[in-house]
């Protein structure tokens, strides 16, 4: 069945570093892929999404490429901030005729700190 | 912007009792979910659920779940005799026609069964 393995956490960062968080899949045929964001005491929101091998997901200068080649689709930022701590989650969609089924990955928890 | 709710927020249960978990979808979605996050562990899919039936479950959703849309706004999970092993982090979720893999949660409703 279909995977999401992502780099193990906690990371832990100082203000402005840059941020590589690593995300591989195996899935069958071709998935959209994704990322989630949790906050502290919150739910997952989406981060950034992929359809198609070579498409880049970006949002609040987040960026992930979506690498069918190396199955890939890791999470990058340039200079990170203490509001991204946060949980990151990577997922892939598999449609189910009725809907979208989700397979998420561990997790990994960022710290930032100043 | 619209969003996902769900109630209650925290839940605590004595085991073999029922509880049923609250979700109110975004109102234009046709597709909904629960996936459910045991403490330290993946999110993991439950159910999806459109045209008023469970299009796909996941073999953790066994007799003892099930789901309803009772009216036009609200989606609920029961649990009917609940175990130790219940204790998680459910989350609803809902789509689109459009986008229908783009999945929008809840902040989750933690439940704790003692």
């Amino acid at each position: 069945g279909n995977s999401v393995t992502q780099m193990e956490g906690p990371v832990t960062l100082s203000e402005e570093a840059f941020l590589t968080i690593n995300c591989t899949y195996t899935a069958t045929g071709y998935p959209s892929l994704f990322w989630y964001v949790q906050y502290p005491g919150e739910g997952l929101q989406l981060l950034l999404k992929a359809t198609k091998a070579d498409d880049k997901g970006s949002n609040k200068g987040f960026e992930a490429t979506y690498r069918k080649e190396t199955t890939s689709f890791h999470l990058e930022k340039g200079s990170v901030q203490v509001s991204d701590s946060a949980v990151y989650f990577c997922a892939l969609s598999e449609f189910t005729g009725g809907g979208n089924k989700l397979t998420f990955g561990t997790g990994t928890q960022l710290k930032v700190e100043l | 912007e619209p969003e996902v709710t769900q109630t209650p927020s925290h839940q605590v249960t004595q085991m073999g009792q029922e509880v049923i978990l609250r979700c109110v979808p975004i109102s234009n979605h046709l597709y909904f979910y629960w996936y459910r996050q045991i403490l330290g562990q993946k999110v993991e899919f439950l159910v999806s659920f459109y045209n008023n039936e469970i299009s796909e479950k996941s073999e953790i959703f066994d007799d003892q779940f099930s789901v309803e849309r009772p009216d036009g706004s609200n989606f609920t999970l029961k649990i009917r005799s609940t175990k130790l092993e219940d204790s998680a982090m459910y989350f609803c979720a809902s789509s689109d026609s459009v986008t229908q893999e783009t999945q929008y949660f809840g902040p989750g409703t933690r439940l704790l069964v003692l």
